[in-house]
């Protein structure tokens, strides 16, 4: 596609319940990141794809959160059981190589608020 | 680990004036540095980056940054602010042979009339 897309764009949930956030990142882009941005913070790194292999999940901050990419295209971003403080916005970036440090592209972000 | 520090968190100037966002890193080995900006209802874009050699970098709608080594700086500035150029501002690093960006906490430029 021509750029990062995210989907939904706003997710309200109630805390307890799972959810998975999707980016679909720009065609033929080997790596995919995503991040965490609260409020009035930077985005934080949670972890990153080369093609279908996650190198680095070090930024997940429990066992709640995973994420996949199955086919090296797009990734998902699950949260089980979320809580109030996961509520954030969930940026995802995709960039052409592996090896870094090429430029990530960013997606419009999912909103999500745990009630 | 590495940081960032963008010491400021809301710039306030006139259109037409002067601007210099702040940013400071923390790293012991070589490092990759990032200007990024979103506009209003918009993503992140990069907006400039230093990966090596000159030390000055310069995005194509007039900001530049310069690298300083050794007071492990990476300053944004332009000397004509617009309008349009009222947005938030993230530095990043990320080290060498590193994926991950690390970013700051941003900067909000506001330029009025």
């Amino acid at each position: 596609g021509a750029g990062v897309s995210q989907s939904p764009r706003y997710k309200v949930t109630k805390r307890g319940q799972d959810v998975t956030l999707r980016c679909d990142p720009i065609s033929s882009h080997a790596t995919l990141y995503w991040y965490q941005q609260a409020l009035g913070q930077g985005p934080e790194f949670l972890t990153y794809f080369n093609y279908e292999a996650q190198p680095d999940k070090s930024g997940l901050p429990s066992d709640r959160f995973s994420a996949e990419r199955p086919e090296g295209s797009i990734s998902t971003l699950t949260i089980q059981r979320t809580e109030q403080r996961d509520s954030a916005m969930y940026r995802c970036a995709s960039s052409p190589t592996t090896g870094g440090p090429e430029t990530q592209y960013f997606g419009p972000g999912t909103r999500l608020l745990v009630l | 680990a590495q940081s960032v520090t963008q010491l400021d968190s809301q710039v306030p100037v006139f259109e037409e004036a002067p601007v210099e966002l702040r940013c400071n890193y923390s790293s012991s080995v070589s490092v990759y540095l990032f200007w990024y900006v979103q506009y209003p209802n918009q993503g992140l874009q990069l907006l400039l980056k230093y990966l090596s050699g000159s030390t000055l970098v310069e995005s194509i709608n007039g900001f530049e940054a310069e690298f300083n080594k050794s007071q492990t700086s990476f300053h944004l500035r332009k000397p004509s602010v617009h309008i349009s150029d009222t947005a938030e501002y993230f530095c990043a690093v990320s080290k060498g042979g590193s994926e991950k960006l690390v970013f700051g906490k941003g900067t909000k430029l506001t330029v009025n009339p």
